[in-house]
């Protein structure tokens, strides 16, 4: 199946300082979604993106599907960015997805 | 609430132990997953339903079962508990929508179950 590595696996930031997680697979994808796990467990889809940039507020996204990466921009961090960050693509049909292991953020006061 | 509703929220087994973990969504999605988080580590496919009336089984099926009882819902059985099922259990549904001309796959996942097997 197909392989997927997540850089760094953790990181701490002070409040206010912008960061970026990678995501690389080993295998072309049809589906590619980011999550956000909470310190409480609750699992959140932050964006669908199997290819190109998007956006929402201060979270950015970028999917280069041909070079088999992901990218996710975190700008001007807040202490309710503290939590797992997780790369999910998806290969095939019924819109499975395979996760890697997470990057665990902390934002600090 | 629209969203996906898991029960129960906690569960604790003796080993060879049976039960089942429901869940439900109301966002009319036609495709539901049951997925398992071991510490450290990401989320593993258990079964999925791409559809009412089809199951499929995904990275780490053994020892459970699935039932698609309807569009709406979409039930996890463990029939005789392992500890090494020990985990904490997210069912996830998704559907094609149309955005923007783009379409959708996003997830919307339930809160959880955690359960502990002894």
């Amino acid at each position: 199946g197909i392989q997927v590595e997540q850089s760094p696996p953790d990181l701490i930031l002070q409040e206010g300082a912008n960061s970026t997680l990678r995501c690389n697979f080993s295998d072309s994808v049809n589906n590619l979604q980011w999550f956000h796990q909470n310190p409480w467990g609750q699992l959140i889809n932050l964006f669908y993106i199997p290819s190109g940039t998007k956006q929402n507020g201060r979270l950015s996204a970028t999917t280069v599907a041909t070079e088999r990466y992901s990218l996710l921009y975190i700008s001007s961090s807040q202490t309710t960015d503290s939590g797992v960050y997780f790369c999910a693509p998806g290969t095939g049909g019924g819109n499975k997805l395979t996760f890697g292991t997470g990057t665990q953020l902390k934002v600090e006061l | 609430n629209a969203g996906v509703t898991q029960t129960p929220k906690f569960q604790v087994l003796k080993t060879g132990q049976s039960m089942t973990l429901q869940c439900a969504q109301d966002m009319n999605h036609n495709s539901m997953y049951w997925y398992r988080q071991d510490p450290g580590m990401g989320l593993r496919l258990i079964y999925y339903s791409a559809s009412e009336g089809t199951t499929d089984k995904g990275e780490v099926p053994n020892g459970y079962n699935v039932s698609r009882l309807n569009k709406r819902e979409f039930s996890l059985r463990l029939e005789s508990a392992a500890p090494s099922q020990t985990s904490v259990y997210f069912c996830a549904s998704s559907e094609r929508s149309v955005q923007g001309g783009f379409r959708n796959y996003g997830y919307t996942f339930g809160s959880g179950t955690r359960l502990t097997v002894v």
